[in-house]
C-alpha cells in the first residue's frame, strides 16, 4: 500500500501571503489529522477530519483552516502568513476502529515564511 | 490532563551495541495505547512500535523492543544491534483509548539518537 502522500514539499511565502497543503492518506484511511512542528513548540496538534467532518481542532487561530473531501484527501489553507508559521506540517492518516488508530504519517511540508 | 516526558535530549550508541530511550507519561485513564515514532534526517515520522495498555507483553519489532511498566507509567524503548540507519529523534506517544482522537494524542518532545560507527 503507498503511504501517505504530502504536496508540496517544500514551499516559501512571504508574509501576507496564503497557502495550501494537500494531505492524500492511505488507501483505506478515513481518519486525517494535521500537526505542525517547530523546534520550540515540538509537534502541536491542528486538525482532525473524519468522513468529511472536522472532529476537533487545536488552539490555533481562525487563519488556520481545513478540509476533507469524499475520497478522504485533505487540505489545509493558512491565511495572512505569519512569520511564526514557519515550520514542517505533518499529515497522519488512521483507520478509525483499528484495535489501535495507529497514525502513519506522511513526509510533510516544510513551509518557510519571508 | 496526559503528559508524556522524555528525560533524555540526546543520546548515542556505538554501532553493533544496545541503548535504551525512556518515556514516562501521565494518565488516569485506564485504556490508552503508547507509540514509539523515529523522524530521521528526512523528516518523515516513521512507526517503530507499538503497544496497547491493557496487554501486559511488551511489544518488540526485530530489533526493537520496549519495557511497558503500566504501574510506573513508563514506556522506555530498547533497540539492540544498533544501526548507522537507527540515528534519528526518537518520539514516544501517547493516545487515549476512551475517545481515540488526534486531539487527545501526546508526544513528548523527543530524544536525538546518534550512532557511533
Amino acid at each position: 500500500k503507498a503511504g501517505v502522500t504530502q504536496t508540496p514539499r517544500y514551499l516559501i511565502k512571504t508574509r501576507g501571503q496564503q497557502v495550501t497543503l494537500s494531505c492524500s492518506p492511505i488507501s483505506g484511511h478515513r481518519s486525517v489529522s494535521w500537526y505542525q512542528q517547530t523546534p520550540g513548540q515540538g509537534l502541536q496538534f491542528l486538525f482532525e477530519y473524519f468522513s468529511e467532518t472536522q472532529r476537533n481542532k487545536g488552539n490555533f487561530p481562525g487563519r488556520f483552516s481545513g478540509r476533507q473531501f469524499s475520497n478522504s484527501r485533505s487540505e489545509m489553507n493558512v491565511s495572512t502568513l505569519e512569520l511564526g508559521d514557519s515550520a514542517l506540517y505533518l499529515c497522519a492518516s488512521s483507520f478509525p476502529g483499528a484495535s489501535t488508530d495507529t497514525q502513519y504519517f506522511g513526509p510533510g511540508t516544510r513551509l518557510t515564511v519571508l | 490532563a496526559q503528559t508524556v516526558t522524555q528525560s533524555q535530549p540526546e543520546m548515542s550508541v556505538q554501532e553493533a551495541e544496545t541503548v535504551t530511550l525512556s518515556c514516562t507519561y501521565d494518565t488516569s485513564e485506564s485504556d490508552y495505547y503508547l507509540f514509539w515514532y523515529k523522524q530521521p534526517p528526512s523528516r518523515q515520522m516513521i512507526l517503530v512500535i507499538r503497544q496497547e495498555a491493557y496487554k501486559q507483553q511488551n511489544a518488540t519489532e526485530n530489533r526493537f523492543s520496549v519495557n511497558f511498566q503500566k504501574a510506573a507509567k513508563s514506556f522506555s524503548l530498547k533497540i539492540s544491534d544498533s544501526q548507522l540507519g537507527d540515528a534519528a529523534m526518537y518520539f514516544c506517544a501517547y493516545r487515549s483509548g476512551l475517545t481515540r482522537s488526534a486531539h487527545d494524542m501526546r508526544f513528548g518532545a523527543g530524544t536525538r539518537l546518534t550512532v557511533k560507527p
